[in-house]
């Protein structure tokens, strides 16, 4: 059964760097969403992308936040220079249409220090 | 009033009992809702998709009440295995899904 997939598992940072996550979407997928998850909280969307370009985004996506299909198959979320409030799980989730249902990969734990 | 209102919970219930979870939205506009399943610190699985004619898979029925705003999940005969956070997901525009913050169910044997 295809899956997404999410790379790495956990990183750690210091405060001020820079995070790349990656993400491979469901081969025939076209939509593409990243979410976070602080702690005991709820999934919070961060954006969508669709056609190579971001199709929406909340208020959480500032400008420290981007993303980007450098390639065929993946798909990364950058945070230029991390707080300790970045500190979540991120999920990569991908559709094959607009409203479709999302399937989700595993996660990556990030932990700003 | 929030966007999309889960019950917290957690709900208590024992093996085989039938429970029954609502989720209120706000966006009368919305116009695809889901269910998924969240085990602790693991990704959500998409349980089932809500249709406006409902829909059931095995032990479990969706149910959509537009008037009212709200969607439904009913699991039947509960298994210990049932016991995780349920998430209702709402969209909101066509590239925008606003989640609940989940109902925790907890099957006691």
């Amino acid at each position: 059964e295809p899956e997404v997939t999410q790379t790495p598992s956990h990183q750690v940072t210091q405060m001020g760097q820079e995070v790349i996550l990656r993400c491979v979407p469901i081969s025939n997928h076209l939509y593409f969403y990243w979410y976070r998850q602080i702690l005991g909280q709820k999934v919070e969307f961060l954006v969508s992308f669709y056609n190579n370009e971001i199709s929406e985004k909340s208020e959480i996506f500032d400008d420290q936040f981007s993303v980007e299909r450098p390639d065929g198959s993946n798909f990364t979320l950058k945070i230029r220079s991390t707080k300790l409030e970045d500190s979540a799980m991120y999920f990569c989730a991908s559709s094959d249409e607009g409203l479709y249902e999302q399937y989700f990969g595993p996660g990556t734990r990030l932990t700003v220090t | 009033r929030k966007e999309v209102e889960q019950d917290p919970g957690p709900f208590n219930v024992p093996e085989g009992a039938t429970v029954a979870f609502n989720c209120t939205y706000s966006n009368s506009a919305s116009q695809s809702f889901f269910w998924y399943r969240q085990d602790c610190r693991k990704e959500p699985k998409l349980l089932m998709s809500v249709y406006s004619s409902g829909n059931e898979d095995g032990r479990f029925t969706a149910q959509l009440n537009r008037a009212s705003q709200y969607i439904s999940l009913l699991i039947r005969d509960s298994k210990l295995s049932d016991s995780a956070t349920y998430l209702c997901a709402v969209n909101e525009g066509t590239y925008k899904y606003i989640f609940g913050t989940g109902t925790r169910l907890k099957v006691l044997a």
